[in-house]
């Protein structure tokens, strides 16, 4: 596609239920970020992908994050049992590879957990 | 850890005033970039320094890298209500580190 994708653009959620965010890169972009960004602040780093690897997971909050990426494309950022602080924007970017410049963001997707 | 820390927080100024973000690190970086974010968008790059004391203007827009490439600077002159928006800085290697964000509102 012309740019990043990710879905859905907004999810409410009960606490304690489980939610996957989705995000499709630009095509061709091996590298693949998540970010969380709360009340309009900076962006806090979770993941990323290089291919279908991660070689850096130490942004990830606790054990109840989880991300994945299949056919070095599509990602999902799956969060378990969620709680309320985990109410934020979560961002998805994508790269030509990890460590080359730009990167291209999505949208984001908006996470309630009422 | 790499931290960048950006001051003001937020900014609120009137139309044709001149401002200035700054992003400072205690660690050195190869790069920095400068991204904005307006509502409901993600992120969208403005300019890369590379090169310690490197200048680079986009229109009214002059970005400076410190010499020691630990900091850098954003000045906008005679700013204008489609400046609005936050602007954040970065920097890292394979992952970007992003600054705390400076939110800045220009009123008519």
């Amino acid at each position: 596609g012309a740019g990043v994708s990710q879905s859905p653009s907004n999810k409410v959620t009960e606490k304690g239920k489980d939610v996957e965010l989705r995000c499709d890169p630009i095509s061709g972009h091996t590298a693949l970020y998540w970010y969380r960004q709360s009340l309009g602040q900076g962006l806090e780093f979770l993941i990323y992908f290089q291919g279908n690897s991660a070689p850096d997971k130490s942004g990830l909050p606790s054990d109840r994050f989880s991300a994945e990426r299949t056919g070095g494309s599509v990602s999902t950022l799956t969060i378990q049992r969620t709680q309320q602080e985990d109410s934020a924007v979560y961002l998805c970017a994508s790269s030509l590879e990890a460590g080359r410049r730009p990167l291209h963001f999505g949208n984001g997707t908006r996470l309630t957990v009422t | 850890t790499q931290l960048l820390e950006q001051s003001p927080q937020f900014l609120s100024i009137q139309e044709g005033e001149n401002l200035t973000v700054y992003c400072n690190s205690s660690s050195v970086f190869s790069s920095l970039q400068w991204y904005r974010q307006e509502p409901g968008e993600g992120p969208v790059l403005l300019v890369t320094v590379v090169t310690g004391g490197e200048v680079k203007k986009l229109k009214r827009l002059t970005f400076q890298f410190g010499d020691a490439r630990k900091d850098s600077s954003l000045h906008i002159t005679a700013a204008q209500p489609g400046d609005t928006g936050l602007y954040l800085c970065a920097g890292g290697t394979d992952k970007l580190i992003f600054g705390t964000g400076t939110r800045l509102q220009v009123f008519p």
